[in-house]
């Protein structure tokens, strides 16, 4: 595709419930990163991905957080057990390296936990 | 926590004035970057600036990196009503790819 992709755009579900959050990042881009972003905050940092590997999970808030990318293109972002205080917006952004890190984001998956 | 930190929260112009958001970090970086944000969805990169850079341009832009004071500016001049927006520094960390966001400025461009 043209850009980064996540699924779904929106998600709703209740305290304690199981999800999984989707990133197509741009095709041959070989780091991804999730983040987290609060309301009138900044992406907060959680994981970054070089290929296959977590190369830097120290963003990660607790272990009901975890991330795969098992074969080095999407990546899922998985919640075990959400809280109401995981309510926020996902983002994923790629990037070449030949490119200086420059990011390119995807639209988001707003998660909200009732 | 975040590392950077923006100011001013933020700003109101009228169109065609400059506006100008300033940017400050605590730890070494191999570079700096400026977002864009629109309706909280969706960042788009404007600009980068290595470590090693004092001063670059893009358009109506202008980044400048003060590594010593730990300090960035971006300058977007003859600002239009479509520049209103969230704006946030990144910072890449020394050694790694960790990217660290400010908290932002939100942009306000009067017609």
């Amino acid at each position: 595709g043209a850009g980064v992709s996540q699924t779904p755009s929106n998600k709703v579900t209740e305290k304690g419930k199981y999800v999984e959050l989707r990133c197509d990042p741009i095709s041959g881009h070989t780091a991804l990163y999730w983040y987290r972003q609060s309301l009138g905050q900044g992406p907060e940092f959680l994981i970054y991905f070089q290929g296959t590997g977590a190369a830097d999970d120290s963003g990660l808030p607790n272990d009901r957080f975890f991330a795969v990318r098992p074969e080095g293109s999407v990546s899922t972002l998985k919640i075990q057990r959400t809280e109401r205080g995981d309510s926020a917006v996902y983002l994923c952004a790629s990037s070449s390296l030949t490119r200086n890190n420059e990011q390119f984001f995807g639209p988001g998956t707003r998660l909200t936990v009732l | 926590s975040q590392q950077g930190e923006e100011d001013p929260q933020a700003l109101s112009i009228q169109e065609g004035e400059n506006a100008t958001m300033n940017c400050s970090y605590k730890t070494s970086i191999n570079n700096l970057q400026w977002y864009r944000q629109n309706s909280g969805r969706g960042l788009v990169h404007l600009i980068l600036i290595r470590s090693n850079e004092r001063e670059k341009h893009s358009g109506r832009l202008r980044v400048t990196l003060d590594t010593s004071k730990k300090s960035s500016s971006l300058l977007i001049t003859a600002s239009r009503a479509a520049d209103t927006a969230s704006y946030f520094c990144a910072t890449v960390l020394t050694g790694g790819f960790k990217t660290i966001f400010g908290a932002g400025t939100r942009l306000f461009v009067k017609a």
